[in-house]
Parts: C-alpha cells; sequence; structure tokens
C-alpha cells in the first residue's frame, strides 16, 4: 500500500495558463475523490469517481475544469485559464470498495497562480 | 444542506494533559458517519478517529476518543496525554451513509482547529 500519490507537488502559473494534476489512487480503490482547500479552510468537494464513471461535480466546479478517470485508475484535474482565484491546494483521496467510509488522502498539490 | 461548525480557530495543551476538541453538525439525515482528521504542516490529512452515527458507543482509538450526542448534534474529539507530535489542525468531517445514494463520499468539512502543544 504506498498512499495517494500526487503529482506535480507544487505549481506556479501565469494567470490564463493551463494547468493539470495527477493524482494515483491506492491500489484498487475504486472511488476517487477531489477536493480544493485554502489557506485556513476545510477542504472542500470538487467532485469523485467511481471507477472511471464521475458521479458528482460540486458547484465549485466551473467550466474551467475538468476532471477524468480514463480507465478507472489514475484521474487528472485540469484547470483552464487559471485565474488568482485558483490558487489552492487539491486534494485527491480515494476509499476501498468494501469500507467506502475510509477515505484516505494524498498529500495534495500546491497551485499558486500569479 | 449539512454543515459542520469548529467554534474553536485555535486550542493549546500542555504536553501529557488532555484538550477536547468541540464540532457540531446539522443534518437531516438518520444514519451518517462523523471523522475528526489531523492535518499537520506537511499537510497529509491522516484519519484519526471514525464514528457511526447508529452507534451509541463512542469511538476510541488510543489516545483519543469522542463524546458523540447525537441529539445534539455534537462530537468532541478529546486528546488525552498529549504529546508534541499532536500539533496539527484537526478537522471534523460529516458523511452520509451508503445507503445516502450518489451524495455518498462528499465529506463536509468544518474550519479546523488549530492545536498546539507546549512542552
Amino acid at each position: 500500500d504506498t498512499g495517494v500519490s500526487q503529482d506535480p507537488r507544487h505549481k506556479i502559473t501565469k494567470r490564463g495558463q493551463n494547468v493539470t494534476f495527477r493524482c494515483d489512487p491506492i491500489s484498487e480503490h475504486n472511488r476517487l475523490y477531489w477536493y480544493r482547500q485554502t489557506l485556513g479552510q476545510g477542504p472542500e468537494f470538487l467532485t469523485y469517481f467511481q471507477n472511471e464513471a464521475q458521479l458528482e461535480k460540486s458547484r465549485l466546479l466551473s467550466d474551467r475544469f475538468s476532471a477524468e478517470r480514463p480507465k478507472g485508475s489514475f484521474s487528472t484535474l485540469e484547470i483552464q485559464r487559471t485565474e488568482q482565484g485558483d490558487s489552492a491546494m487539491y486534494l485527491c483521496a480515494s476509499s476501498p470498495r468494501d469500507r467506502r467510509n475510509t477515505i484516505y488522502f494524498g498529500e495534495g498539490s500546491w497551485l499558486t497562480v500569479v | 444542506a449539512q454543515t459542520v461548525t469548529q467554534s474553536q480557530p485555535e486550542m493549546s495543551v500542555q504536553e501529557a494533559e488532555t484538550v477536547t476538541l468541540s464540532c457540531t453538525y446539522d443534518t437531516s439525515e438518520s444514519d451518517y458517519y462523523l471523522f475528526w482528521y489531523k492535518q499537520p504542516p506537511s499537510r497529509q490529512m491522516i484519519l484519526v478517529i471514525r464514528q457511526e452515527a447508529y452507534k451509541q458507543q463512542n469511538a476510541t482509538e488510543n489516545r483519543f476518543s469522542v463524546n458523540f450526542q447525537k441529539a445534539a448534534k455534537s462530537f468532541s474529539l478529546k486528546i488525552s496525554d498529549s504529546q508534541l507530535g499532536d500539533a496539527a489542525m484537526y478537522f471534523c468531517a460529516y458523511i452520509t451513509s451508503p445507503a445516502g445514494g450518489t451524495s455518498y463520499g462528499k465529506l463536509t468539512f468544518g474550519q479546523g482547529t488549530i492545536l498546539t502543544v507546549h512542552p
């Protein structure tokens, strides 16, 4: 069990650029989640997948955000035309089929938009 | 909509002493789960303890225990024999039960409590 892995850990980008984050869940975890956390706040739910199906999306996920999990394994979160307000930590998490109420988090990907 | 409230932005405790972190929540569901997560400066969120709403017995994990008051919608965390490594941001979180359908999997977090442990 290698844990939830996220890449890159830190990203600095200029406003208007596109960025993509990758998440590798724990092996055989069928559910994968994306959360966003700003400084001093609790994480906020963005979206989640069961296998390759995206089952729910938050209103926080504007049309500039897109998440995919094409083969039901790793996932990507892309932000197009980044804005300064997108600066945050993007957390990925996963949970196993038989213990869906146990959610394991990765270390997060820090995004700074300048 | 479910909400989770942590009314203590910061708490401090002396090493080896006991501290209690407060959490209240609001939900119309009867079956759900509550969690306390710890987020140290390294930023990885770590599950500390979990409580199933249908269980009346309070959960305990070593030095960590909860006081779950379902009627009052209160879920406090007690840390006994505090250690320097307990210093972190603590988040209370809520999730609906598996019967909650497609909403299941969406953790709702409180604002967090920063815990400082003094040697």
